[in-house]
């Protein structure tokens, strides 16, 4: 079993929609979850950071968060052919020191005009 | 003003030749980070200083070296290049090394292997 799963995609989804994109964890330990974007050719940028169970907004994007079912995911509402990227889970938790970051392979998001 | 800086940005080598790569941040962080992120995108802790210290060293061939001379600085060196190696070095940083800081990524270092 890997240690974060994410769905590779392609998710497709017409502009102005609500893409939601999931994660799945193994250690039940995990303190910290993070989302980043990466566009192609380009490195990877953190949008979203959750560490308690719930929601979290900023602006378009909402991070959920359920350490119960060992799940994350992330909403983008009215989605914009700007956000076409590959979406990365990431999840630190206690090894390392609490310093290692593991990521899930990413969910690659298509906004469709 | 660019907070994680890496060079090069692209490198094209020969197998068995030895190479470095370098990595600034301006960011104040104490907590420095190698990735590697192969062909099919997935992206995998390889190092980890803080303060100069290793505290993270994963299963990676010994060809491959970090050093981190001060707390802003930390380098990639990496000897008898194999094709294998070929693939996306990133460089991140943070604050601290503990479980709730964010990581802030370089641009990348692409590089190729021949």
């Amino acid at each position: 079993q890997k240690e974060v799963e994410q769905n590779s995609g392609p998710l497709s989804v017409p502009e102005g929609a609500i893409a939601s994109l999931n994660c799945t964890y193994s250690d039940r330990v995990s303190q910290s979850f993070f989302w980043y974007r990466q566009y192609s050719g380009k490195s990877p940028e953190l949008i979203m950071s959750i560490y308690s169970n719930g929601d979290k907004e900023d602006g378009r994007f909402t991070a959920q968060l359920n350490k119960a079912s060992q799940y994350v995911s992330l909403l983008i509402r009215d989605s914009q052919p700007s956000d076409s990227a590959t979406y990365l889970c990431a999840v630190r938790g206690l090894t390392g020191g609490g310093n290692k970051l593991t990521f899930g392979t990413g969910t690659q998001l298509k906004v469709e005009l | 003003d660019t907070a994680v800086s890496q060079t090069p940005k692209y490198l094209v080598t020969q197998m068995g030749n030895d190479k470095s790569i370098k990595c600034e941040q301006n960011l104040g962080h104490d907590t420095m980070y190698w990735y590697k992120q192969d062909s099919k995108k997935f992206l995998k802790i390889m190092f980890s200083y803080n303060n100069k210290e290793l505290i993270i060293n994963e299963t990676v061939p010994n060809r491959f070296s970090p050093k981190s001379p001060d707390k802003a600085h930390l380098n990639l060196h990496i000897n008898s290049l194999e094709l294998g190696d070929s693939a996306v070095y990133f460089c991140a940083s943070s604050q601290g090394p503990t479980s709730s800081y964010e990581q802030y990524f370089g641009p990348g270092t692409r590089l190729t292997v021949t």
